[in-house]
């Protein structure tokens, strides 16, 4: 299955300012995916990056708080802007990993604190 | 939309077996996953099962899907300290996974 290099792996951030979060996979795959998981809370999709078009976010999420870029089949970026203390989770992507189980892969993810 | 709960908490005693059970509500999804969450670490895919299987053994892992009831269960057998961690089940649906809440598994010796 895929293997992906997420990172940064940590980060503390004043309110105000925008991270980056970088996703690279081994492999070129269609789509990567973009989560949340806010302190003890479960994962939620924030959106879907396909390579060559507009990522496509879920509800709740907009393209000018969570910005992504997605330049080739390998790579993708999320962006969190003007961030508040409420933007504080563990951001994750993923990829579709194919095989028999239809299963997907995750990156170790980004714990964001926002200060 | 799809919705997956879990209990939140499980305790058990090292060596016993650990149970941790998910009820869904659209029966829709093909495959059926349990990922793993260790502390500070992201997802690990752990085990699976395809929709018309209702059982899958994997060393000491065993799935019991019941898609009558839409439930599904994740036995550990011989529970150590290293499976603590949090279980989320998720199901597949239009290309996205649901998850739900994860159940957080306290092994103690």
């Amino acid at each position: 299955s895929a293997v992906i290099s997420q990172k940064p792996s940590r980060d503390i951030c004043q309110r105000g300012t925008s991270l980056t979060i970088q996703c690279q996979v081994d492999s070129q795959v269609t789509m990567m995916f973009w989560y949340r998981q806010q302190p003890g809370q479960s994962l939620t999709l924030i959106a879907t990056a396909n390579q060559g078009s507009e990522a496509t976010y879920e509800s709740g999420f907009v393209i000018d708080k969570f910005p992504i870029s997605r330049p080739n089949l390998t790579f993708s970026t999320l962006t969190v802007s003007n961030m508040s203390p409420e933007d504080s989770s563990i951001y994750l992507c993923s990829v579709f990993s194919g095989g028999e189980e239809g299963g997907y892969t995750f990156g170790s993810g980004t714990r964001l604190t926002v200060v | 939309g799809e919705d997956v709960e879990q209990s939140l908490f499980l305790s058990v005693r090292e060596g016993d077996s650990s149970v941790i059970n998910c009820t869904y509500t659209d029966s829709s999804s093909t495959y059926l996953y349990w990922y793993k969450q260790e502390p500070g670490a992201g997802l690990q895919l752990l085990t699976y099962i395809f929709s018309n299987m209702d059982m899958k053994q994997d060393q000491r892992l065993t799935v019991l899907l019941n898609k009558k009831d839409k439930h599904l269960s994740l036995r550990i057998a011989d529970t150590q300290t290293g499976d603590s961690a949090i279980y989320f089940c998720a199901l597949n649906q239009g290309g996205k996974l649901i998850f739900g809440q994860g159940t957080e598994l306290s092994v103690k010796p």
